[in-house]
């Protein structure tokens, strides 16, 4: 059973350049989180999804992000004319399930995003 | 809100010895707990979680970690450290209602040889 893949691995983009993000959560999860760690700091989460829906978008700025979870494919985390402050390590988790025992989250290897 | 402390930033430990990094957490119900590690450029594997029942919680790579409610704790262990140990330890608080974790600014362990 494969991990949680993120592509690409790396991204360089230029100021005001899109930025997309991928993420193929584990076989059969259907809860998928963005969480944005800066150099030298944890991680902060941004996004909660499910197929086709945003549960929980409070940790995401109001402007020029966003997220998708659609029915096929992988969850898009989107940033739109990028600025040096979004230079970071973007990682996505997935979970199978939520509120049981069994609930927890397991990460990707991360897209680490350098903006120039 | 939840909210994770780890009040070490950095800690330094020669090869097999042992090992505590600590956590402290704020939640008004039962916390989902769990211990992360992260090695350079990599992404987040977890060594242990605590849901319920027995407060002290075994892990991979001979870590535990050992939960106490009257003190919001949630300190990891590991009796004998190896080099390979070297890397951030994240600690991390979830809600059962299946939202964000919160997590820690973690702490960075270095080993001597």
């Amino acid at each position: 059973n494969a991990g949680v893949m993120q592509n690409p691995r790396h991204l360089v983009r230029r100021r005001g350049q899109e930025a997309r993000l991928r993420c193929s959560p584990m076989k059969g999860h259907s809860h998928v989180y963005w969480y944005r760690q800066l150099p030298e700091e944890g991680l902060k989460f941004m996004v909660y999804l499910q197929k086709e829906n945003i549960i929980d978008e409070s940790g995401m700025p109001k402007e020029r992000f966003s997220a998708e979870f659609p029915k096929e494919g992988p969850s898009i985390l989107r940033i739109q004319q990028v600025v040096r402050g979004d230079s970071a390590a973007y990682f996505c988790a997935s979970s199978l399930t939520t509120g049981t025992d069994s609930y927890e989250q397991y990460f990707g290897p991360g897209t680490r995003l350098t903006v120039t | 809100a939840q909210s994770v402390t780890q009040p070490d930033i950095h800690i330094t430990v020669s090869e097999g010895a042992s090992l505590e990094l600590r956590c402290n957490y704020s939640y008004g119900a039962t916390p989902y707990l769990f211990w992360y590690v992260q090695s350079p450029g990599q992404g987040l594997q977890l060594l242990l979680k605590y849901f319920s029942g027995d407060t002290l919680v075994q892990g991979i790579k001979g870590f535990e970690a050992e939960f106490k409610r009257s003190q919001s704790s949630f300190n990891l262990r590991k009796p004998s450290v190896h080099w390979s140990d070297a890397a951030e330890y994240f600690c991390a608080v979830g809600s059962n209602y299946g939202q964000n974790f919160v997590f820690g600014p973690g702490t960075r362990l270095s080993v001597l040889p």
